[in-house]
C-alpha cells in the first residue's frame, strides 16, 4: 500500500524553539494532506487541510502562527510549531490522499514532539 | 457535520473470546466509515472501511464489520480475539469527497488477557 513518512519520528526542543516535522508520501501525489494532533491516551484532533500550492485551512482554535504548514509540493507538506513551549508537547500525525482516490486516507508514523 | 461515538473507552476480553467495539456515527449525507488500529508510540494502521458497497466489511486480522443505516453503527467484531489484538481502536468517519479529512472518535482501548 501506498506509504507515508514522518520526519522526525522524536524530537525534543528547548522552551522557545521552533521544530519542523516533515510528512512526506513516498510512492504517490497527495494534493491534500491533513495534520492531526494527539494527547496521550487521548483521540486525534484534527488541525490543518494542507493543500498543495495554497494556503492551509485551519480548524477552529489552532493557531495559525503557532503551528505553520506548508505543502510546497505534491509530496511534501511541513509543519512548524513555533517558539514552541511545554504545552505544544504532543503527538503530531499527518495523513496523505492521493489524487483520485476517496475515502481513504494514509497515515505516517507520527512524530512525537517533547518541549522541556 | 458528521461525527462518531465510540461506546466504551475500555474493553476487556479473555483471548479467544468474541470482540465487539461499538461505534456510532452521525451524518447529514451517505457516510464513509473506517476502523483504524493504533500500537503504542505508532501511527494508525487501517482495519477496514465501508464506502457504500457490501454493508459487511471484512478487514485484516480477522476483524469486520457491518454498515447498519436504521441503527447509525458501524461495530466492529472479531470471533476469537489474541493477545497481538490488544490496541487502541479508532471509529472514523468522512463524507468521501476528495480532499475531505476523517473524523475521529475518541478511541476504545482493548485489553486481551490470558
Amino acid at each position: 500500500g501506498a506509504v507515508v513518512s514522518q520526519h522526525p519520528s522524536w524530537v525534543i526542543c528547548k522552551s522557545g524553539t521552533s521544530v519542523k516535522i516533515e510528512c512526506r508520501s513516498l510512492d504517490f501525489q497527495a494534493t491534500t494532506m491533513f495534520w492531526y494532533r494527539q494527547f496521550p491516551k487521548q483521540s486525534l484532533m484534527l488541525m490543518a487541510t494542507s493543500n498543495e500550492g495554497s494556503k492551509a485551512t485551519y480548524e477552529q482554535g489552532v493557531e495559525k502562527d503557532k503551528f505553520l504548514i506548508n505543502h510546497a509540493s505534491l509530496t511534501l507538506s511541513t509543519l512548524t510549531v513555533t517558539s514552541a513551549h511545554p504545552e505544544d508537547s504532543s503527538f503530531y500525525i499527518c495523513s496523505a490522499r492521493e489524487s483520485g482516490l476517496t475515502g481513504e486516507l494514509f497515515f505516517g508514523e507520527g512524530s512525537r514532539l517533547t518541549v522541556l | 457535520a458528521q461525527s462518531v461515538t465510540q461506546l466504551g473507552s475500555h474493553v476487556s476480553v479473555s483471548e479467544g473470546a468474541l470482540v465487539l467495539l461499538r461505534c456510532n456515527y452521525s451524518s447529514s449525507v451517505p457516510p464513509y466509515l473506517f476502523w483504524y488500529v493504533q500500537y503504542p508510540n505508532q501511527g494508525l494502521q487501517l482495519l477496514l472501511k465501508y464506502t457504500s458497497a457490501a454493508t459487511l466489511v471484512k478487514g485484516i486480522n480477522g476483524f469486520e464489520a457491518e454498515f447498519k443505516k436504521s441503527e447509525t453503527s458501524f461495530h466492529l467484531t472479531k470471533p476469537s480475539a489474541h493477545m497481538s489484538d490488544a490496541a487502541e481502536y479508532f471509529c472514523a468517519v468522512s463524507v468521501g469527497q476528495a480532499g475531505t479529512a476523517l473524523i475521529f472518535g475518541k478511541g476504545t482501548t482493548l485489553s486481551v488477557s490470558s
